[in-house]
């Protein structure tokens, strides 16, 4: 069974320092990874996606997250936090045998303290 | 461009009282359409599933049943509502490009 898991239920980060969101996931078949975030009482925002192609993924607001098949891996990164980066951040990986849906980790509260 | 509307943003429903959320999704045809619940403001469960009209799986037994009277119409009820069918509605597409949007949510309250 598909399965994601968000060890860190929350993220603590200074302002200015580079961040880490970490992912790991569990898929029979080849992954499709999806980021996405939340901010309080809103719905998901999309920030990047891996499908196929190079590992090291680009997606919005400067995020980028490195797909590892060895590890199964897929750490969402930032070069430089943002106080305006706090919020709720998921991974998620697409359910090849369930219609296509999203299963969901559990998010990772992230924090970025001024 | 595609968009997909959710609505109500927010609602306050006494217990055993009905419910209905309504999406929709403009610009696609025949897109595979998805309802999540969100609880406690963490984890995403999903509820239902639907491929095209009239057609609709369900992920869990529970007090809430889906719809899908039109390609781009998917509704969300409830003949009673419980306590526990308080939390946070999400509604999604899957897109061709592989990517999901998801709708802006509606907060639903049982009190």
């Amino acid at each position: 069974a598909q399965s994601v898991a968000q060890p860190e239920d929350q993220v603590n980060v200074a302002e200015g320092n580079p961040l880490t969101v970490k992912c790991t996931y569990s898929v029979s078949g080849n992954p499709y990874l999806f980021w996405y975030v939340q901010y309080p009482n809103r719905g998901l925002q999309f920030l990047l996606k891996y499908i196929t192609g190079d590992n090291l993924v680009k997606g919005s607001y400067g995020f980028e997250a490195e797909f590892n098949k060895s590890q199964t891996s897929f750490h969402l990164k930032k070069p430089s936090a943002l106080v305006s980066d706090s919020a709720l951040y998921f991974c998620a990986v697409r359910d090849w045998g369930g219609y296509n849906k999203l299963i969901f980790g559990a998010g990772t509260r992230l924090a970025v303290h001024p | 461009s595609q968009t997909i509307h959710q609505w109500p943003a927010t609602l306050v429903q006494p217990v055993g009282s009905p419910l209905s959320l309504e999406c929709t999704v403009e610009g696609t045809s025949n897109p595979n359409l998805y309802w999540y619940r969100q609880a406690a403001g963490r984890g995403l469960q999903l509820l239902f599933y639907s491929v095209g009209i009239g057609q609709i799986s369900s992920e869990v037994p529970q007090n809430l049943s889906a719809s899908r009277p039109q390609d781009r119409q998917f509704i969300l009820s409830s003949k009673k509502l419980l306590l526990s069918d308080s939390g946070f509605y999400l509604c999604a597409w899957r897109g061709t490009g592989g990517g999901y949007t998801f709708g802006s949510g509606t907060r639903l309250t049982v009190v």
